[in-house]
């Protein structure tokens, strides 16, 4: 399965703010998703980021909150913008690979906004 | 858009005996039913998967069944060991390849 890295693994950021998570895949996939696993809960798609066009977001979830980057086949970002409490959670990309399109997910960033 | 439910929320079994999670799904275009195991503070493993051509797989003591007509499909685990303690999810994705919806997990306690 593909190693998948992100950055940073963790960080502690002030409301109001914007942080900006890294997403590198050690080899070239087609696609790549962002996720949101908020304390205690399960993992929410929040969009697929699709190289060379727009991403595309998951209802409930909007460009100008986190916009996403993909500017080739190894790697994403994804950016939390104007940070909430709420916005603190664990945030994961993952990566369809193989045959079946196995999913397989990143360390995650876990952010809390104070 | 799809639907998965995951039942039961929290599973409490004695070491030895067997486990078994199970999920509902609404769309019927979902083909392929991965399940993945989490470890506190850690990410999501794909542990056993099964797409919907195939009734049940097995991996060692996990096993995955499929039910398609009725849309259900189950992770079995038997003679549980306490390093099976997790949290289970199920998920279900079709058409968009890789893009998965999850369960709301189900939190597995081995007592020795």
């Amino acid at each position: 399965s593909a190693v998948i890295s992100q950055k940073p693994s963790r960080d502690i950021c002030q409301r109001g703010t914007s942080l900006t998570i890294q997403c590198q895949v050690d080899s070239q996939v087609t696609m790549m998703f962002w996720y949101r696993q908020q304390p205690g809960q399960s993992l929410t798609l929040i969009a697929t980021a699709n190289q060379g066009s727009e991403a595309t977001y998951e209802s409930g979830f909007v460009i100008d909150k986190f916009p996403i980057s993909r500017p080739n086949l190894t790697f994403s970002t994804l950016t939390v913008s104007n940070m909430s409490p709420e916005d603190s959670s664990i945030y994961l990309c993952s990566v369809g690979q193989g045959f079946l399109n196995e999913q397989f997910f990143g360390p995650g960033t876990r952010l809390t906004v104070l | 858009g799809e639907n998965v439910e995951q039942h039961p929320s929290t599973l409490s079994v004695q070491e030895g005996d067997s486990a078994v999670i199970k999920c509902t799904y609404s769309d019927s275009a979902s083909n392929y039913f991965p399940w993945y195991k989490q470890e506190l503070g850690k990410r999501p493993q794909l542990i056993i998967d099964i797409r919907s051509n195939v009734g049940e797989k097995k991996d060692q003591r996990i096993a995955v069944t499929l039910n398609k007509t009725a849309k259900h499909f189950s992770l079995h685990i038997t003679e549980t060991q306490p390093e099976d303690s997790a949290v289970y999810f199920c998920a279900a994705s079709g058409a968009d390849a890789g893009k998965s919806t999850f369960g709301d997990g189900t939190t597995l306690t081995v007592k020795p």
